[in-house]
């Protein structure tokens, strides 16, 4: 069965400062992944995803994220934030392409300091 | 914004009671899933449908039923709702080609 690791809970970084959100995941072929964002009360957007090829891939709003697979790792990156982008982030791993559905990271709520 | 929209977006009901919550598309996507999230486990799928009157159960599927009798329509039903069953509700539509999946606004449902 495939699964998803989020390891942090909670990260707090200051605006401006660099960003990069962890995300592992297990699966036994090669995984299609992705990158939602969740703002408080609202649906999820897709920030970016991996299907095969270039294993960096560029999404919406300035992120980024590499695919790594001898580390089963597919983590989030943002050279400077912004107070917008505090919000949820899910990571989320499929099968063909997830036609049978997503597996979830548990999330990481990002705070922003001024 | 894919054309998805979710209804009620609130709703609260009693123990015991049947809950039917819709998720309509204009898209004309195959494939429509139901979620629910819940603190601590992010997203987590209930049943999924890959055509009209073609579903199948997710990872939480006891407790629900769903229908798919027309392409633009997923309905997800709690034949008795339970307290654990207090969520928010999310649908999502996808297509083979794109296999992305976009998601709704949400449904929160309370039960007390």
């Amino acid at each position: 069965a495939q699964s998803v690791t989020q390891p942090d809970i909670h990260i707090t970084v200051s605006e401006g400062a660099s960003l990069e959100l962890r995300c592992n995941y297990s699966y036994g072929a090669t995984p299609y992944l992705f990158w939602y964002v969740q703002s408080p009360g609202q649906g999820l957007q897709l920030l970016l995803k991996y299907f095969s090829g270039d294993t960096l891939v560029q999404g919406i709003k300035g992120f980024e994220a590499e695919f790594k697979r001898s580390q089963s790792s597919f983590n989030l990156r943002k050279p400077s934030v912004h107070w917008s982008d505090a919000a949820e982030y899910f990571c989320a791993v499929g099968a063909r392409g997830g036609a049978d559905g997503l597996t979830f990271g548990k999330g990481t709520h990002l705070i922003i300091q001024p | 914004d894919a054309g998805i929209t979710q209804s009620p977006r609130h709703k609260v009901t009693e123990t015991g009671t049947p809950v039917t919550l819709r998720c309509h598309q204009t898209e004309n996507h195959r494939y429509m899933y139901w979620y629910r999230q819940d603190p601590g486990h992010g997203l987590r799928l209930i049943h999924y449908s890959y055509g009209v009157k073609d579903t199948d159960k997710g990872e939480v599927s006891d407790g629900y039923s769903v229908s798919r009798s027309k392409t633009e329509d997923f309905l997800l039903t709690l034949e008795s709702a339970t307290s654990s069953q207090t969520s928010v509700y999310f649908c999502a539509i996808s297509e083979p080609v794109q296999e992305t999946q976009y998601f709704g606004p949400g449904t929160r449902l309370l039960v007390l």
